[in-house]
């Protein structure tokens, strides 16, 4: 069973830094691009991040870049997000996501078919 | 970067009802469109990808059509448990950037 379990969110002021981390399973991890979408309280999905399977290519959204860094450890399963110079419109449930299909490159991506339970960071002094 | 309009924004309906959401894309996507379902304080649940390829487990009153700019999803006959809010999201752009619609509310009339 695939599952994905974020951790790290919390409440941090302005300006200040957070790692996020999602730990995966019941998949061939190294295999698969996985990304970061957000969700502001009461608002919409928003693509954040994705990382290929290699982590040798990184993409983000233009209201991170510069700001947030994606990674992954594939030997330990495990995919990040360091997001620094946080903001108050940065406070959101982060969920990381599986792509679809296997060794693919980023630019054919088809889908997130596993999603983590998401893990709230509030920006607030 | 590209930018998707879903269409209606929020929808009532009933339990039976067929149900026709829209999502256009600024600039031709080819069928590099997904659908999501999304109930409060969950998840999104994957539904279709390549505009019209249905996910595995995902009951067949879904369906999804479209290319190029204008996409829909359809449900076939609303069952209670499909009231939810629904999203789209593109899979090609250049730069890369995986934009997700802004959603559509749907709610028992």
């Amino acid at each position: 069973e695939v599952q994905l379990l974020e951790s790290g969110g919390g409440l941090v002021q302005p300006g200040g830094s957070l790692r996020l981390s999602c730990a995966a399973s019941g998949f061939t991890f190294s295999s698969y691009a996985m990304s970061w979408v957000r969700q502001a309280p009461g608002k919409g999905l928003e693509w954040v991040s994705t990382i290929n399977n290699s982590g040798s290519s990184t993409y983000y959204a233009d209201s991170v870049k510069g700001r947030f860094t994606i990674s992954r450890d594939n030997s330990k399963n495990t995919l990040y997000l360091q997001m620094n110079s946080l903001r108050a419109e940065d406070t959101a449930v982060y969920y990381c996501a599986k792509e679809l299909i296997s060794l693919i490159e980023v630019a054919d991506g088809r889908g997130f078919d596993y999603w983590g339970q998401g893990t709230l960071v509030t920006v607030s002094s | 970067a590209i930018q998707l309009t879903q269409s209606p924004s929020s929808l009532s309906a009933s339990v039976g009802d067929r149900v026709t959401i829209t999502c256009r894309a600024s600039q031709g996507i080819s069928s590099a469109l997904a659908w999501y379902q999304q109930k409060p304080g969950k998840a999104p649940k994957f539904l279709i990808y390549d505009a019209s390829s249905l996910e595995s487990g995902v009951p067949s009153r879904f369906s999804g059509s479209g290319s190029g700019t204008d996409f829909t999803l359809t449900i076939s006959s609303l069952q209670p448990e499909d009231f939810a809010t629904y999203y789209c999201q593109q899979f090609n752009s250049y730069p890369l950037m995986y934009t997700f619609g802004q959603g559509t509310k749907l709610e028992i009339k």
